[in-house]
């Protein structure tokens, strides 16, 4: 979906080092989110923000941080990579006001992060 | 606790067979409820949702479910599958009380054979 994306799309990085994972929608949407998908499990919930200044932390936030810096930006950081990390990142939007997607989610493409 | 079960792992059916992939719920709030398809390499399309009224709902690509709400469960029918519908599909849960969170199952993988 062109309307989420996600950059950078592949990712090889090392132990240890700092990594910042960017998502940038056009469809106006207030909220956003970041999840983790591994085999097996699933997505899992990373962060959630409803607006600029609402970030709250979801299932699997250890590790991570993140930055809203716009209501159509929304950047995930691994402060200090480290290997159990290595997973398929997905960053989705969401529309709060009343709508026929009210609650539905959109999803970017995806960036693949393998940590060394 | 909130949580999503899809109990098959993976689903081998033959091309124009009829499918049904199994998700049940658990959920303390009215469920909003979703089923997502991911192609290989893919993001995640929404194929249907259902937030209230008909408990019988219809999505893209000829894919139906049904809410059952005696049972927790929403399953994902398709009366004749195409090779095409080889995917990886996952179950979710979310509601507008908890800030439209969602909870995905583990995802079911499906193989069509011609």
């Amino acid at each position: 979906d062109a309307d989420v994306t996600q950059t950078p799309r592949n990712r090889i990085t090392k132990t240890g080092k700092r990594i910042m994972l960017e998502c940038s929608q056009t469809k106006g949407h207030d909220r956003m989110y970041w999840y983790r998908q591994d085999p097996g499990l699933g997505l899992r919930l990373i962060y959630y923000s409803f607006d600029v200044k609402d970030i709250n932390k979801g299932e699997i936030s250890d590790g991570y941080s993140v930055s809203r810096q716009a209501q159509a930006k929304f950047s995930l950081s691994l402060e200090s990579a480290i290997p159990n990390q290595t997973a398929l990142y997905f960053c989705a939007t969401s529309d709060s006001r009343a709508g026929s997607s009210y609650n539905e989610q959109f999803f970017g493409p995806g960036t693949r992060l393998t940590v060394l | 606790a909130q949580s999503v079960t899809q109990p098959d792992i993976h689903i081998t059916v033959s091309e124009g067979a009829s499918l049904e992939l199994r998700c049940n719920y658990s959920y303390g709030a009215t469920p909003y409820l979703f089923w997502y398809v991911q192609s290989p390499g893919q993001g995640l399309q929404l194929l249907l949702k259902y937030f209230s009224g008909d408990t019988l709902v219809q999505g893209i690509k000829g894919f139906e479910a049904e809410f059952k709400r005696s049972q927790s469960s929403f399953n994902l029918r398709k009366p004749s599958v195409h090779w095409s519908d080889a995917a990886e599909y996952f179950c979710a849960v979310g509601a507008a009380n908890t800030g439209n969170q969602f909870y995905f199952g583990t995802g079911t993988s499906l193989t069509v054979i011609p």
